[in-house]
């Protein structure tokens, strides 16, 4: 039964330049989730993808957005890439039924110089 | 006013101790509870959900839940050296119409000294 998984692992950007994460939902699972997790810092809840549409949104701009897929996979683009946006991004899948219980993938730690 | 705080650390305890963490939170509304155990470099994992009010025991953890207190703690009982990793605390908070979100504290960090 293969989990969460995310692509890349590690990802070197510089200011200015725009990206794409990548994730696979566990197998069975319906709803993805993103979240930015800083250094030191505990995740923090980006948005929430299922039914190929964002659902729900955290306190983040729009250079953030996201896409879910008809096989329920979901890519996260950041566009105009600052500093602080380097952070370890951390995809969550979970049925949709009980989004309560989520799984996490091994995350993508990006860095923008 | 952060939504989810817990005790900063590092907290430090010897093996075979009893480790507890602890964790509030501002709304009062949240029905559902988790911890999760970060291990340097890796992702979340889940380790224990709590709905009630009481105790909730899974082998050496015990998670309490106090919502008229909106607290909420984990306890690690004969700490080993392989418990070492930051405990996450997260809330499912109310976020609008019918949504609800996790949300996570900053994370202790537990050091368990052989």
């Amino acid at each position: 039964d293969a989990g969460v998984t995310q692509s890349p692992t590690h990802l070197i950007k510089t200011r200015g330049q725009q990206v794409t994460l990548r994730c696979s939902p566990k197998s069975g699972h319906d709803t993805v989730s993103w979240y930015q997790q800083a250094l030191g810092q505990g995740p923090q809840f980006i948005f929430q993808y299922y039914e190929e549409e964002e659902r729900q949104r955290g306190n983040f701009p729009d250079r953030f957005s996201g896409h879910q897929f008809p096989n329920y996979s979901s890519e996260l683009n950041v566009n105009a890439l600052l500093l602080g946006d380097s952070a370890l991004y951390l995809c969550a899948s979970s049925l949709r039924s009980d989004t309560d219980t989520q799984y996490f993938g091994p995350g993508t730690r990006l860095t923008v110089l | 006013q952060k939504e989810v705080e817990q005790n900063s650390g590092p907290l430090s305890v010897p093996e075979g101790a009893i480790a507890s963490l602890n964790c509030t939170y501002s709304d009062r509304g949240s029905q559902s509870f988790f911890w999760y155990r970060q291990y340097s470099g890796k992702s979340p994992e889940l380790i224990m959900s709590i709905y009630s009010n009481g105790d909730k025991e899974d082998g050496r953890f015990t998670a309490q839940l106090n919502k008229a207190s909106q607290y909420v703690s984990l306890l690690i009982r004969d700490s080993q050296p392989s418990d070492s990793a930051t405990y996450l605390c997260a809330v499912n908070t109310f976020s609008g119409g019918s949504n609800y979100k996790l949300t996570f504290g900053k994370g202790t960090l537990l050091t368990v000294n052989p």
